[in-house]
């Protein structure tokens, strides 16, 4: 079976940095396209990151300069980094897998909360 | 930056009934428009891909159409577990960048 899960989540200060992980089983990080959606509570989903299979990385312009997408093929793990975080980051986390035609989300973990607040 | 608009924002229907959703897109996304389910307290599940293949385990009462600016979801006959919140989405080229409609909420009328 196939599962993504997402941890790492927490209430963090404004300003402060947390890193997201998002282990997954049945498939393997690194051969497929992997990405990070949020949804704020009460709110729409809001695509944040990706990486491609060869290790290019692209960034929702809400997020760039401050997020950082990586992973670690021993661990197959997938990872954001957050840093300079602020009260509009608040949200569930979910790490999701693109489809080969990049068009969709197929696989999605159950999500991690981050609160960003003083 | 293409810009997704669902509508209407709320439907209250009931059970066996046939439900349309609507999906416009600011400019052309030709065909690469994705349809997704969320129920309370969990994840999105992806019901229809590149505007009309459903996804694996979909049940065939969901079905997509459209290309270009127009979309639509349909479910032929409302169960109860299909109560829930439906979102549309696009790929755009280059820079790769994912959108997503503002979603529609289908509720028990």
């Amino acid at each position: 079976e196939v599962q993504l899960v997402e941890s790492g989540g927490g209430l963090i200060q404004p300003g402060g940095s947390l890193r997201l992980s998002c282990a997954a089983s049945g498939l393997i990080v690194s051969n497929n396209y992997m990405s990070w959606v949020r949804q704020a509570p009460g709110k729409g989903l809001e695509w944040v990151s990706m990486i491609y299979r060869g290790g290019d990385t692209f960034y929702a312009g809400s997020v760039k300069g401050r997020f950082t997408i990586s992973r670690d093929s021993s661990r197959n793990t997938l990872y954001l980094q957050m840093s300079s975080l602020r009260a509009e980051d608040t949200a569930v986390y979910y790490c999701a897998r693109i489809t080969d035609g990049e068009t969709a989300f197929d696989i999605w973990g159950q999500g991690t909360m981050v609160t960003v607040s003083s | 930056e293409i810009v997704l608009t669902q509508s209407p924002a709320t439907l209250s229907l009931s059970p066996g009934e046939r439900v349309t959703l609507s999906c416009r897109a600011s400019q052309s996304v030709r065909r690469s428009l994705a349809w997704y389910q969320q129920k309370p307290g969990q994840a999105p599940r992806l019901l229809i891909y590149d505007a009309s293949d459903r996804a694996t385990g979909i049940p065939a009462r969901f079905s997509g159409s459209g290309s270009g600016t127009d979309f639509t979801l349909t479910i032929s006959s409302l169960e109860p577990e299909d109560f829930a919140v439906y979102y549309c989405q696009q790929r755009s080229n280059w820079p790769p960048t994912w959108t997503f409609g503002q979603g529609t909420r289908v509720e028990v009328k």
